[in-house]
């Protein structure tokens, strides 16, 4: 079955860094675009970046481009992200999140990690 | 961007009536782009419909999907305990892919 486990969430200063990492297993992870998506305390859903099942794409939504690098190891089946220059906005539950169909970007979400949660505060 | 509002912000009804929830785009969503998920309080989302009106894999018949355009439903036919929770709508045919503000399905 598929799972989705993140990691490398916790509270980091404004202006920090963090690397979230998601291992998977269950499905063939080099065969998948892989997404993050996230959730601040109380609110909806955002998308925040995706990377095509090879890495040749990178997409990230307008609020962290420029400060989230996404990335993947297909050899240890695991999906990261670099987050710099945090902003107390950028406080969420950060979830990993498989994409629906093999070697496309379909944009659609079909399995989700529990989420770490990220705390950005002085 | 397409904007995607969900009504109502709250719906509260009793297990065994129908719920139908609503989500509009701002503008068209072209090949029904259109997915819905559920979320239950301290768990992830989960994908129930997408295409519009196509069931993921595991998810009851009691859950149904429609429209096209700018405007789409969910239905639960006969609401069991375990439905209450929040669900969002997601269009992913338009970059940036959106979800809706979600529609929260309360016990009554």
């Amino acid at each position: 079955q598929v799972q989705l486990v993140e990691s490398g969430g916790g509270v980091v200063q404004p202006e920090g860094s963090l690397r979230l990492s998601c291992a998977a297993s269950g499905f063939t992870f080099s065969s998948y675009g892989m997404h993050w998506v996230r959730q601040a305390p109380g609110k909806g859903l955002e998308w925040v970046a995706f990377i095509r099942y090879d890495g040749s794409k990178k997409d990230y939504a307008d609020s962290v481009k420029g400060r989230f690098t996404i990335s993947r190891d297909n050899s240890k089946n695991t999906l990261y992200m670099q987050m710099n220059s945090l902003r107390a906005e950028d406080t969420a539950m950060y979830y990993c999140a498989k994409d629906a169909d093999d070697f496309g970007d379909y944009y659609l979400f079909d399995y989700w990690g529990p989420g770490t949660l990220v705390t950005v505060s002085s | 961007d397409i904007v995607l509002t969900q009504s109502p912000g709250t719906l509260s009804l009793s297990p065994g009536e129908r719920a139908t929830l609503s989500c509009r785009a701002s503008q068209s969503v072209s090949s029904s782009y259109l997915a819905w998920y559920q979320q239950k309080p301290g768990q992830a989302p989960r994908l129930l419909i997408y295409d519009t009106s196509s069931r993921a894999t595991g998810i009851p018949d009691r859950f149904s999907g429609s429209g096209s355009g700018t405007d789409f439903t969910l239905t639960i036919s006969r609401l069991e305990p375990e439905d209450f929770a929040v669900y969002y709508c997601q269009q992913y045919n338009n970059s940036p892919i959106t979800f809706g503000q979600g529609t929260r399905l309360e016990i009554k």
